[in-house]
């Protein structure tokens, strides 16, 4: 079965732009969370969401926001974007149970100028 | 709050060689506990799990990992490494009481393989 599709892979925007970031979760998987990953900060959690409501979030500034649609694709937004956004954004389906594994796709690499 | 160290930044070992990958949490209570695998530029890939029962788990690429209660670790090891190892690998937990989507990782150990 297909895995977890992000799409766009490489994106670049510029300093004060907004962008807006792709997941399409495995299908029958309720739960999509977002993990950004950089080199000084590592992998953070983001937020997660599950049947179309944010189920958990991170700590993380209000310029990150998501949604989810009802066939559970999820979509990550980042407003008025800063040099330190520069990252690899993750997202990860599960069933969404306590537990459950997570599988994760390869990515969007944003680089803001 | 729950936390995950990774000791090592950075390991090399000759190809053939043993592996040994170092993880301790801070948890309160048992949670999940993975290990992942992310080659550059790529996304993460589940090596193994632990959730409960048998405190020796087998994953895929002939990976290992031991939960220690006692030492609050979950060391990976392979019994010898092959090229295609070279990549970074990540420990991972989630609270027992969470979403498993609600991961909390460590730094991170990049392994290098020596031919």
């Amino acid at each position: 079965k297909a895995g977890v599709t992000q799409t766009p892979r490489y994106l670049i925007k510029t300093r004060g732009q907004q962008v807006t970031l792709s997941c399409s979760p495995i299908s029958g998987h309720r739960s999509v969370s977002w993990y950004q990953q950089t080199p000084g900060q590592g992998l953070q959690f983001l937020f997660e969401y599950f049947s179309e409501t944010q189920r958990n979030k991170g700590n993380f500034p209000g310029r990150f926001s998501g949604r989810q649609f009802s066939n559970s694709r999820s979509e990550m937004n980042v407003s008025t974007l800063e040099l330190g956004d520069s990252a690899l954004y993750l997202c990860a389906s599960s069933r969404g149970g306590a537990g459950t594994e997570a599988f994760f796709g390869q990515g969007t690499r944003l680089t803001v100028v | 709050a729950q936390s995950v160290t990774q000791p090592d930044i950075h390991i090399t070992v000759s190809e053939g060689a043993s592996l040994e990958l170092r993880c301790n949490y801070s948890y309160g209570a048992t949670p999940y506990l993975f290990w992942y695998v992310q080659s550059p530029g790529q996304g993460l890939q589940l090596l193994l799990k632990y959730f409960s029962g048998d405190t020796l788990v087998q994953g895929i690429k002939g990976f290992e990992a031991e939960f220690k209660r006692s030492q609050s670790s979950f060391n990976l090891r392979k019994p010898s490494v092959h090229w295609s190892d070279a990549a970074e690998y990540f420990c991972a937990v989630v609270p027992g009481y969470s979403s498993a989507s609600k991961i909390i990782f460590g730094s991170g150990t990049r392994l290098s393989i020596r031919p």
